[in-house]
């Protein structure tokens, strides 16, 4: 059985750092596209950062030169660095398993997310 | 501000039909797949359509999906009271190169 569990999340002063982790069981992440996906409170859905099968990330707009994605094929886990925070990434974090390896693909597994709050 | 629109909310009578539209541009659905998910209040998404028409294992077909051009369409037909929940859609942005959703919207059962 595929299962995704995230950690880390927490209350974070703005301009601090925080580190999420996802662990992976059920399949091998180095064969899939891993994403991390967030959901700002009632707002909707938004993509975030992947980690693709070649070992190269992609990130969106908002997290480009602040956040960094990682994974440790050892241990099956898929990281999310994040530093500089703002108040405006406070969100829900999903972790994402995408079905196929092309752009577009969608996500077929999701993690319970872990809550991320960014306030002083 | 999501990328792609689509309306807050809509509604019906159990058993009834709904219609979820999501609009985008040429560079999002008018060039890539769309998929649909559901969320379940509480709860993580859920994949429900892929590839404009496509339904994982599992998903009951009163559930379906069309694309034409730049906007996609999800319909929901004998509506339950479990399907009370927001539905989003998504896509790939080739020129912004990224992943991208609509606002989502919410369904409620009457």
């Amino acid at each position: 059985e595929v299962q995704l569990v995230e950690s880390g999340g927490g209350l974070v002063q703005p301009g601090g750092s925080l580190r999420l982790s996802c662990a992976a069981s059920g399949f091998i992440i180095s064969d899939n596209y891993m994403s991390w996906v967030r959901q700002a409170p009632g707002k909707g859905l938004e993509w975030v950062s992947v980690f693709y099968t070649t070992g190269s990330p992609l990130y969106a707009d908002s997290a480009k030169g602040r956040f960094t994605i990682s994974r440790d094929t050892s241990r099956n886990t898929v990281d999310l660095q994040m530093n500089s925070l703002r108040a405006d990434d406070t969100a829900v974090y999903y972790c994402a398993r995408h079905s196929s390896r092309y752009n577009g693909s969608p996500v077929y597994h999701w993690g319970q997310g872990t809550l991320v709050t960014v306030s002083s | 501000q999501s990328v792609m629109t689509q309306p807050p909310s809509v509604s019906a009578a159990p058993g009834q039909r709904v219609t979820i539209s999501c609009s985008g541009t040429s560079s999002n659905l008018g060039d890539n797949y769309v998929s649909w998910y559901q969320q379940l209040p509480g709860t993580a998404p859920k994949l429900l359509i892929y590839e404009n028409h496509k339904r994982p294992s599992g998903i009951p077909d009163r559930f379906s999906g069309s694309k034409s051009g730049t906007s996609a369409t999800l319909d929901i037909s004998g509506l339950q009271t479990g399907d009370e929940g927001d539905y989003h859609c998504g896509t790939w942005d080739s020129s912004l190169s990224a992943w991208v959703f609509g606002g989502g919207t919410k369904v409620t059962v009457l």
